[in-house]
C-alpha cells in the first residue's frame, strides 16, 4: 500500500502569512499532483508536477516535487481568505492507482 | 466548473433501500471513478471505468454497484447498506485511465440511517 501523509493536518493564519503545507511518503512517484478542495465542492485540480525538482509557480502558490520524487511541497505567499480550503495531495505510483493524502485543511483569517 | 455533474447532492437512505447516484461528464472523456471521502480519512478509490469497461475495483462491498452504459455516464447502485458507508462520494473523470489530472464532480452526501 503507497501512503501519502500530510502535514499540518490543520493550518489557521492570519491574511498576508506565508505558510507550507508537506506532503511525503517513502514511495516514489511518477507523479504528484495537488488539489484544492471546498466545502460541499469536489477536489479542483491545481498542479501535476512530474519530474524530481521540479518547481511550479501558480500566481502565489509554490509547488515543488522532491529531487527523489517522494515529496513535495505547497507553499503560499500572503495567504487571503479565498485560500482557505483542503488540500489534498495525490501521487500517481502506476498508471492504475492514484493515492490521496489525507489533506491539510487551511483557514485564512481576514 | 460545471464539467461533471452529480445527482442528488444530498441522500439520506435506509439500511434497507435501493438509491442509485448519477454521475455525467460534459468534457469528452474516456474514463471515469468512483471515490468515497469519510471524514479524517484519505480518498479511497472504488471503480475504474475506461471506455465503459471496468477496470479496477479495490475490494469494495458488493452492496455498492456500478454501472457505466457509455464514457459519459457513470451511476453507483446502493443496496442494503451500512451506517459506516456514510460519506461524500465523489465522481471523477480523466482523458484516459492512466491516473493523469482527473476532474472532480461534487459529490453526493450520502447518510445511511
Amino acid at each position: 500500500t503507497q501512503l501519502l501523509e500530510q502535514s499540518p493536518q490543520f493550518l489557521s493564519i492570519q491574511e498576508g502569512e506565508n505558510l507550507t503545507v508537506y506532503c511525503n511518503s517513502s514511495s516514489v512517484f511518477s507523479s504528484l499532483q495537488w488539489y484544492r478542495q471546498e466545502p460541499g465542492e469536489g477536489p479542483v485540480l491545481l498542479v501535476t508536477v512530474v519530474t524530481g525538482g521540479e518547481v511550479k509557480k501558480l500566481k502565489r502558490l509554490t509547488f515543488q516535487f522532491g529531487d527523489a520524487r517522494k515529496d513535495s511541497s505547497l507553499h503560499i505567499t500572503a495567504a487571503q481568505p479565498g485560500d482557505t480550503g483542503l488540500y489534498l495531495c495525490a501521487g500517481a505510483w502506476s498508471a492504475r492507482q492514484l493515492t490521496f493524502g489525507s489533506g491539510t485543511q487551511l483557514t485564512v483569517l481576514p | 466548473e460545471t464539467g461533471v455533474t452529480q445527482t442528488p447532492r444530498h441522500l439520506v437512505m435506509g439500511m434497507t433501500n435501493k438509491k442509485s447516484l448519477k454521475c455525467e461528464q460534459h468534457l469528452g472523456h474516456n474514463a471515469m471513478y468512483w471515490y468515497k471521502q469519510s471524514a479524517k480519512k484519505p480518498l479511497e478509490l472504488m471503480f475504474v471505468y475506461n471506455f465503459k469497461e471496468q477496470t479496477e475495483n479495490n475490494s469494495v462491498p458488493s452492496r455498492f454497484s456500478p454501472e457505466c452504459p457509455n464514457s459519459s455516464h457513470l451511476f453507483l447502485h446502493l443496496h442494503t447498506l451500512q451506517p459506516e458507508d456514510s460519506a461524500l462520494y465523489l465522481c471523477a473523470s480523466s482523458q484516459v485511465s492512466d491516473m493523469g489530472e482527473q476532474y472532480f464532480g461534487p459529490g453526493t452526501r450520502l447518510t445511511v440511517t
